[in-house]
């Protein structure tokens, strides 16, 4: 079965500081990634995606993502942190039931709370 | 294009009822997934809904189950509720059941059991 870890809890940066989230999976084929973020009060909105081709993944609000098969890591990344990224972010990985794409649910990892200090 | 939407927000249940949430995904929007989240164990998979048929399901006691209408809206039930169904409850809808297919989640239904 398919897991996702996400080491840290909590991360605190400055505003303006490079972001690093980390997050590692279990799964037996190739995995479909995606990270979330959830603010308060809020459903989970879609980062990024990769599902396969070039492992750096860009994504919305200045985000990046690198698929790293040999580590099975799929970090998250941003150069310069703003107040309004301070949110839970959750790290998926989609398991396929079938070929072609279909049928599939997510597994998500605990989440990494972010604060961001002025 | 209105986003998903869940209803209600907020319930509060006492042990032993039974409640019933609704999601109305996304106008053109087929599949319907349904996600538990609790400080304990996080997102879990409930189950996925498709033309009105159930695609996949997660480890969940029986006592939770779904159903889709022919307009793609969903619901789903818990019966018999313990202590520990207290969660926000998501629903994600999507074009297809295709991993490819961006989910996007509604603001959740807040449950607290009593």
């Amino acid at each position: 079965a398919q897991s996702v870890t996400q080491p840290d809890i909590h991360i605190t940066v400055s505003e303006g500081a490079s972001l690093e989230l980390r997050c590692n999976y279990s799964y037996g084929a190739t995995p479909y990634l995606f990270w979330y973020v959830q603010s308060p009060g809020q459903g989970l909105q879609l980062l990024l995606k990769y599902f396969s081709g070039d492992t750096l993944v860009q994504g919305i609000k200045g985000f990046e993502a690198e698929f790293k098969r040999s580590q099975s890591s799929f970090n998250l990344r941003k150069p310069s942190v703003h107040w309004s990224d301070a949110a839970e972010y959750f790290c998926a990985v989609g398991a396929v039931r079938h070929s072609g794409g279909s049928n599939y649910k997510l597994t998500f990892g605990k989440g990494t709370l972010l604060t961001v200090n002025p | 294009k209105a986003g998903v939407t869940q209803t209600p927000r907020y319930l509060i249940k006492t042990r032993g009822q039974q409640v019933t949430l609704s999601c109305s995904p996304i106008s053109g929007h087929r599949s319907v997934s349904w996600y538990q989240q609790t400080p304990g164990q996080g997102l879990q998979f409930l189950f996925e809904y498709f033309s009105e048929t159930q695609r996949n399901k997660g480890n969940f006691p029986g006592r939770f189950s779904g159903r889709q209408f022919s307009n793609s809206r969903s619901e789903m039930n818990v019966s018999t509720l313990e202590l520990g169904d207290s969660a926000l409850y998501l629903c994600a809808s999507s074009l297809s059941t295709d991993i490819t297919d961006t989910q996007y989640f509604g603001p959740g239904t807040r449950l607290t059991v009593l």
